[in-house]
């Protein structure tokens, strides 16, 4: 199975701040990495899709970037609705797998 | 706008068996593959199961294979997941999520990705 990690596994953050989410597959994935975002007894949303195609509907203050093995997510100016939980998932094989996560709040 | 609807989930003892049923509405279901995914706080978000737009095609992650069978109903717009032989571990909420392909090619659809997701259904499997 691939196995994925994200660092950090937390982050504070100012509302405005540049915040970037770190993704790393342990094999080559290609581009077949998808972006989640998560608010608290809400089902994740896609935000980002193959590492680096914004969602319909998503802000492009969110970015993605990476292939191979490691990916980011950035988000340039930190809004209130951002504060939330990320989560990174490939698609390259099955079984698909998710990183552990990353939740970002309030400084 | 697509909709997705979970329902059946529940207390469980081990052992026991629970069926969940996802209702599909908005969009043409039958174009589409399905997956259930399941969340715990401790083991994260795990990939549960697919099934193909025509139900030919179905995978299992380890964790469930023998025990979980995924099935679908075109007519109906309906996705389910019956669970036998449930454990203490299966506790987790389940969602059923589209499971939209970028491409297919020589009858198989690659580049998953969730792109919508029901509210979840928790399942609890204790004695």
């Amino acid at each position: 199975d691939i196995q994925m990690t994200q660092s950090p596994s937390s982050l504070s953050a100012s509302v405005g701040d540049r915040v970037t989410i770190t993704c790393r597959a342990s094999q080559s994935i290609d581009n077949y990495l998808n972006w989640y975002q998560q608010k608290p007894g809400r089902a994740p949303k896609l935000l980002i899709y193959t590492a680096s195609s914004l969602e319909s509907g998503v802000p492009s203050r969110f970015s993605g970037s990476g292939s191979g093995t490691d990916f980011t997510l950035s988000i340039s100016s930190l809004q209130h609705e951002d504060f939330a939980t990320y989560y990174c998932q490939q698609s390259h094989s099955t079984p698909f797998t998710f990183g552990p996560g990353t939740k970002v709040d309030i400084k | 706008q697509v909709q997705l609807v979970e329902s059946g989930g529940g207390l469980v003892k081990p052992g026991g068996s629970l069926r969940l049923s996802c209702a599909a509405s908005g969009f043409n279901f039958r174009d589409y593959y399905m997956s259930w995914i399941r969340q715990t706080p401790g083991k994260g978000l795990e990939w549960v199961s697919y099934i193909s737009s025509s139900g030919h095609a179905i995978y299992y992650a380890d964790s469930v294979k023998g025990r979980f069978t995924v099935s679908r109903d075109n007519s109906n717009n309906s996705l389910y997941l019956q669970m036998n032989s449930l454990r203490a571990e299966d506790t987790a909420v389940y969602y059923c999520a589209r499971d939209k392909r970028l491409f297919c090619r020589n009858g198989f659809c690659y580049g998953s990705l969730f792109d919508d997701w029901g509210q979840g259904t928790l399942v609890t499997v204790s004695s």
